[in-house]
């Protein structure tokens, strides 16, 4: 099946520092991207939707100067965390869209992020 | 508005045993489509199946089965003849049609198999 890549799997940054989060579509052109959080213990948020040579289109409360995302190919798309503090530390999990419509979606292994 | 609900936050079963995790969504749309997702404690997402709104066959894959039914709003998951390596973070999901596959995930039910 289609693979979806993240990169980094797991960051410790500093408090203040911003950090950035690939994904790539590694077989198939991804015309769209979704970017979700989960605190631990808890359920996947979805914070953003990448389009590829767009905005993207945020979720309602999530603050769209310090999460930046840029979708600038079909295959890769990235998460900045700017200016990172502990409360930002969490999981971050992207996933891609196959094709129009309804195409499957997969998922990537998501990247673990520790503001210290 | 959409919205999942896995009422049950943990589940804990001996190894063999068979065991059904619950999932109940709410949408007003009539195109859309459901999700199963295993997290194991690595962090990623192993998809499962997705169903959609006019297709409530019952479906089984190996030990897994899932009951689709609309006039209930449910899609529920059984695991026959449970392992420890079922041991998992299960999510259902819902994604409408007409907002491009977008997820709005349930709280998730903690699946413990034990020996």
């Amino acid at each position: 099946g289609a693979v979806v890549s993240q990169h980094p799997s797991w960051v410790i940054c500093k408090s203040g520092t911003s950090v950035k989060i690939e994904c790539r579509s590694l077989d198939f052109q991804a015309t769209t991207m979704f970017w979700y959080r989960q605190f631990p213990k808890q359920s996947l948020m979805l914070m953003a939707t990448s389009n590829e040579g767009s905005k993207a289109t945020y979720e309602q409360g999530v603050e769209k100067d310090k999460f930046l995302i840029n979708h600038a190919s079909l295959t890769l798309s990235t998460l900045t965390v700017t200016s990172a503090h502990p409360e930002d530390s969490s999981f971050y999990i992207c996933s891609a869209r196959e094709g129009q419509g309804t195409g499957e979606l997969f998922f990537g292994e998501g990247s673990r992020l520790t503001v210290l | 508005a959409q919205k999942v609900t896995q009422a049950q936050t943990e589940i804990s079963v001996v190894e063999k045993e068979d065991v059904t995790l619950d999932c109940v969504y709410e949408t007003r749309d009539t195109t859309y489509y459901l999700f199963w997702y295993k997290q194991p404690p690595s962090g990623e997402l192993v998809f499962l199946i997705r169903r959609n709104s006019f297709d409530e066959q019952n479906e089984i894959s190996g030990r897994y089965s899932w009951n689709f039914q609309k006039s209930t709003s449910s899609f529920n998951f059984t695991i026959t003849a449970s392992q420890v390596v079922d041991s998992a973070v299960y999510f259902c999901a819902l994604s409408l049609y007409n907002q491009g596959g977008k997820l709005i995930f349930g709280q998730g039910t903690e699946l413990s198999v034990k020996p």
